[in-house]
């Protein structure tokens, strides 16, 4: 069975240029997750959506980041203008979430942002 | 709120040796407690998870960890380390919080194996 897969797996821009992060989440999970991995601050929660719905954005470090989950199969997070301490991984999870759900996460494999 | 720590950042074990990574957790209800690991230049994937039951839980790789409510915490443990081994280790710990299982992760410990 397929992952969760993401794209790009390593991106390198320029400060003030637009990033846009893709994420497609293994099938029939109902829950999807993006989080920030960065030496200082360690795993971030930015956002998570339940049934393609946001229900917590407050992870979500500032306007200059938006995320959007148009179908249960696609997800993206877009940074815009980007800085260079966003410079970070930016990881994808999903998880099937109901009754009696534990909350484990499966994983991508990440997506590596470089802004100089 | 609840939260993990993990204690030590670092640890370093001999190729043979047991590996022990601690955590502990603080939770204001009854939690589903995880240990993740993550090798270099990939995501997270778990190892071993405790929701209900024997609170001794046995994972991939050898690994186990037990849950002891009494103390909060979640050790994970590995009677033998091998060089695979080496990779970054997390805690987390799940609880619901407004209609869904919010996992709160630990700061992680990279364990170094040495031959």
């Amino acid at each position: 069975d397929a992952g969760v897969i993401q794209s790009p797996r390593h991106e390198v821009t320029e400060m003030g240029q637009e990033v846009t992060l893709r994420c497609k989440p293994i099938s029939g999970h109902n829950s999807l997750f993006w989080y920030r991995q960065t030496m200082m601050r360690g795993l971030e929660l930015l956002i998570y959506f339940n049934n393609n719905v946001p229900i917590d954005d407050s992870g979500m470090p500032e306007d200059r980041f938006s995320a959007k989950m148009p179908n249960a199969s696609f997800s993206t997070l877009k940074i815009q203008p980007s800085e260079p301490r966003d410079s970070a991984v930016y990881f994808c999870a999903s998880s099937k979430t109901g009754t009696g759900d534990s909350g484990e996460l499966f994983f991508g494999e990440g997506s590596r942002l470089t802004v100089l | 709120a609840q939260s993990v720590t993990q204690l030590g950042s670092h640890v370093s074990v001999s190729e043979g040796a047991l590996v022990l990574l601690r955590c502990n957790y603080s939770s204001s209800v009854p939690p589903y407690l995880f240990w993740y690991v993550q090798y270099p230049n990939q995501g997270l994937q778990l190892l071993l998870k405790y929701t209900t039951g024997a609170t001794l839980v046995k994972g991939i790789n050898g690994f186990e960890a037990e849950f002891k409510k009494s103390e909060t915490s979640f050790h994970l443990t590995k009677p033998s380390a091998h060089m695979s081994d080496a990779a970054e280790y997390f805690c987390a710990v799940s609880e619901r919080v407004g209609g869904y299982q919010k996992v709160t992760f630990g700061t992680g410990t990279k364990l170094q194996v040495i031959p």
